[in-house]
């Protein structure tokens, strides 16, 4: 699977959109990219995924660039339980088994 | 619908001790996942179990971790004779398919005395 590249940590103010970049230079045709964050003491929470086209759902946008080398993750309205580890994957559907390959992620500090 | 759940939430053990760590996966989902999360790092995968197939074992660190799922029910992971390093979290993941979207329980907080 593709390596990832996202900043180490990022503040954004309760009520602005946060917006959480990832870069994939190397990602392959087929491999989508995944989002999840870990609230602190818990399992990593499913966020969105896409493959080439942006997508949203309840709780986020996803924005791939058109050469789908980098990608932004959106939450529109930050509240503080929004404070979060956020973890950028890439991942083939049908290699390595299917598992998840976790780098560092971003340490989001929502602020009052 | 009930997310996947593990037990126990917390364990405490001795050096030496044998445990046993329990995941049940969401209903319906075939491929489920064992991953470790040690304090201040990522997750590092462990196991993989994809129906009745041969799991992917890859990832155990040592012959003393060991793990078993019947069909697409309970899965176990087991560590023999434990070890200070191996007090981490242990995290269970299950997907409808293995190209599906992971879900994750809320882990097992292993502490080895």
């Amino acid at each position: 699977d593709a390596k990832t590249t996202q900043p180490p940590s990022m503040d954004c103010a309760e009520g602005r959109a946060a917006n959480l970049p990832c870069n994939h230079s190397t990602i392959s045709g087929n491999e989508y990219v995944y989002w999840y964050r870990q609230i602190h003491s818990q399992g990593p929470q499913y966020i969105i995924h896409g493959l080439k086209n942006n997508e949203t759902n309840e709780m986020a946008s996803l924005i791939i660039t058109e050469d789908r080398k980098s990608s932004t993750l959106i939450l529109p309205h930050a509240t503080l339980r929004d404070t979060a580890v956020y973890y950028c994957i890439v991942r083939a559907p049908q290699g390595n088994t299917g598992k998840l390959i976790f780098g560092q992620g971003t340490t989001l500090q929502v602020k009052p | 619908g009930a997310g996947v759940s593990q037990s126990p939430s917390n364990k405490v053990t001795e050096k030496g001790k044998d445990v046993e760590l329990r995941c049940d996966p969401i209903s319906g989902h075939t491929a489920l996942y064992w991953y470790r999360q040690r304090l201040g790092q990522g997750l590092e995968f462990l196991i993989y179990f994809q129906g009745n197939s041969a799991p992917d074992k890859s990832g155990l660190p040592s012959d003393r971790f060991s793990a078993e799922r019947t069909g697409e029910s309970v899965s176990t992971l087991t560590i023999q004779r434990t070890q200070q390093e191996d007090s981490a979290v242990y995290l269970c993941a299950s997907s409808l398919f293995r190209e599906e979207t992971q879900y994750f329980g809320p882990g097992t907080r292993l502490l080895v005395l």
